[in-house]
């Protein structure tokens, strides 16, 4: 069956300092993956898409890596700060024409002062 | 910016009562979808639906019916509500073409 695998433990980092996310998937095979997140409370927020013939993407001090032959995906916050504080979710689909996301049960990142 | 509008936050219900979860989108999106949200699990799909009248069992469908009768709304209902069936429920929408989901901020249900 299909499993999506992420960091299984939260993540306690100093501001200032890079957190890394793995996102590891089985069974699947996606056309893109996608990073939310999500603070206590709310519903998760799109941050990062990559397809499956791109191997990194940038956002400001976010950068997200692809690799379908490991079926890894990892998820860096640069320079972080105590506003990064939040859970991170990564979510697979199977095709572009396909809007049924699996996703990842999430990553919890503390980012002390 | 598209808004998803769930318009229960909190409910708190017993067992075997009949459960409404409303979700409104405002962005003219054809698709909608219904998740619950579990410590440990993830996000977990129960239904959702391409068109107006038109719906489909997602991973986790027993114990749960859907309604769509107008574009911007889809409703998730609880027959009979259970202790199990306490959970987060997330609602979200994307417009077709486009890949990136808009989540409603959540309702929180716990069935005593």
């Amino acid at each position: 069956s299909q499993k999506i695998e992420q960091n299984s433990e939260a993540l306690n980092i100093q501001e200032g300092k890079t957190a890394t996310l793995t996102c590891n998937y089985t069974n699947y095979s996606p056309a893109y993956l996608q990073w939310y997140r999500q603070d206590p409370g709310r519903g998760p927020v799109f941050l990062l898409l990559i397809r499956e013939n791109e191997k990194e993407k940038r956002k400001e001090r976010l950068k997200v890596t692809f690799d379908t032959t490991l079926k890894q995906s990892l998820f860096h916050i640069t320079a972080s700060q105590p506003a990064d504080s939040a859970t991170y979710l990564c979510a697979l689909c199977p095709s572009s024409n396909d809007y049924k996301l699996s996703f990842g049960a999430g990553t919890t990142v503390t980012v002390r002062a | 910016d598209v808004k998803v509008t769930q318009s229960s936050r909190y409910l708190v219900k017993r067992t075997g009562e009949k459960v409404f979860l409303e979700c409104v989108q405002d962005m003219d999106h054809e698709n909608m979808f219904w998740y619950r949200q579990d410590p440990g699990l993830g996000l977990r799909l129960i239904y959702f639906s391409y068109d107006v009248k038109m719906k489909e069992k997602g991973d986790i469908p027993e114990g749960y019916s859907v309604s769509r009768e107008k574009k911007e709304r889809f409703s998730l209902i609880l027959e009979s509500a259970s202790t199990n069936q306490t959970s987060m429920y997330l609602c979200a929408s994307v417009f077709s073409g486009a890949n990136v989901l808009t989540f409603g901020a959540g309702s929180r249900l716990t069935v005593l």
